[in-house]
């Protein structure tokens, strides 16, 4: 099955610095790739995906790339806010009708202001 | 548009008790998902359901666990005599037959 790997498990960053979080996966059918931000107390909220026929996406200060061939992934933040922190998962998955999210173990983003 | 709705948002047991959790998937989606989260982890795969039929439960714990979404109602996990380690945060996802999922804001179950 597949494994997915982050890095790192803590990040703290100054206002307005970016922030990167890794991830590695193990199983070469994954085609989609979605990022989570899990508040204190809260559910998963889906922030960002991206699927492997594309190497990067952007959205506003959040973007996402993708390397198929070494089989990771990556979220950055720029310009951060004290409201981004937070609990960050990446996650995999074959996209295939009903198929499961594989996650992360997460990473505790704080920003400091 | 609402959201996924889980309820209750909290719910204490005693060892031994039954814990009934229930998800309301988004408007329009077919599919559900039971994740478990426990502390300080990520999430782990239970099981995915559709209307009346269990898909996958390969990530169910084999005894005392069960899940149903029936016709009409909301999809059901049910945890037969509890113990301490089932306390955790349980979440259910919805999505179309293939697409996103959106979580709900979780159930979290503690097992005195």
């Amino acid at each position: 099955g597949e494994n997915v790997e982050q890095h790192p498990s803590t990040l703290s960053v100054q206002e307005g610095d970016s922030a990167v979080i890794k991830c590695t996966y193990s199983d070469s059918a994954s085609n989609y790739f979605p990022w989570y931000k899990q508040e204190l107390g809260k559910g998963p909220q889906l922030i960002i995906d991206i699927r492997s026929n594309v190497g990067e996406k952007k959205d506003q200060r959040i973007a996402v790339t993708l390397n198929k061939t070494a089989k990771h992934f990556s979220l950055h933040i720029t310009e951060t806010q004290p409201e981004d922190s937070a609990v960050y998962f990446c996650a995999a998955d074959e996209e295939t009708s009903g198929s499961r999210l594989t996650f992360g173990e997460g990473t505790q983003l704080t920003v400091n202001p | 548009n609402a959201g996924v709705m889980q309820n209750p948002r909290h719910l204490v047991r005693r060892r031994g008790q039954e814990a009934r959790l229930r998800c309301s998937p988004m408007k329009g989606h077919s599919h559900v998902y039971w994740y478990r989260q426990l502390p300080e982890e990520g999430l782990k795969f239970m099981v995915y359901l559709q209307k009346e039929n269990i898909i996958d439960e390969s990530g169910m714990p084999k005894e005392r666990f069960s899940a149903e979404f029936p016709k009409e109602g909301p999809s059901i996990l049910r945890i037969q005599q509890v113990v301490r380690g089932d306390s955790a945060a349980y979440f259910c996802a919805s999505s179309p037959p293939v697409g996103e999922q959106y979580f709900g804001p979780g159930t979290r179950l503690t097992v005195t």
